[in-house]
């Protein structure tokens, strides 16, 4: 299976800026998503595309992609910004897979 | 507004089969295929297949194949996810989610239980 991967946690003050990575062989040739998941709550898209943003995300969301890595952009992290988040991408053959998961805490 | 409501919670014996199901509404049904995506206590999500509501076709990831299938019912636009020889380890929330390129709906989530 294809191997997406991400670091275990990241910490950030409110007001900061987050960056969550993700990396995997096939990112320079397909895109990357981001999901935040909730404790207890399905997933949400909070980035497609590797940079665009769904309607009713904050704008202090952002994503990029260079090479090997998508980075999450969180800016100005909020405290309700706490939560488990998530890449997606497939490798190149369309085989999707999930990143191992960040879990983002604010304090 | 798109809409993937899935199925009530399960408590199901190890060796039983159980069976989720997904209700997709609020756009064309047989135009997006659907994932099905594990989510074990405490765990991460894990992909578990896909499947084309327009013709049935179907892909599994390797670690399922033989233990799942995936099916629908264009009649009343509900997808299936059945899941069998259930161990422990397969407790997890499951969830139906809609492929957009990414994934972009997700269903609420069912949670199977699997204990003697």
């Amino acid at each position: 299976s294809y191997e997406l991967t991400q670091p275990p946690s990241v910490s950030v003050s409110p007001g900061h800026t987050a960056r969550i990575t993700c990396s995997g062989d096939a990112l320079p040739k397909k895109y990357a998503y981001w999901y935040q998941q909730k404790s207890g709550q399905a997933p949400v898209l909070v980035i497609y595309e590797d940079s665009k943003r769904p309607s009713g995300i904050p704008e202090r969301f952002s994503g990029s992609s260079s090479g090997t890595m998508a980075t999450l952009t969180i800016s100005g992290a909020q405290v309700e910004d706490e939560a488990d988040y998530y890449c997606y991408s497939t490798d190149s053959s369309g085989y999707p897979s999930f990143g191992g998961g960040t879990k983002l805490t604010v304090l | 507004q798109v809409q993937l409501v899935q199925s009530g919670a399960e408590v199901k014996k190890p060796g039983a089969s159980v069976k989720v199901s997904c209700k997709a509404s609020g756009y064309t049904f047989t135009n997006y295929y659907i994932h099905w995506v594990r989510q074990a206590p405490g765990q991460g999500l894990e992909w578990m297949g896909i499947i084309n509501p327009s013709g049935g076709s179907t892909s599994y990831a390797q670690k399922f194949q033989g233990r799942v299938t995936m099916t629908r019912d264009t009649s009343t636009t509900t997808l299936y996810m059945q899941l069998s020889s259930l161990r422990s380890e397969d407790t997890a929330v499951f969830y139906c989610a809609r492929d957009n390129g990414g994934v972009d709906y997700w269903g609420q989530g069912t949670l199977v239980t699997v204990s003697s």
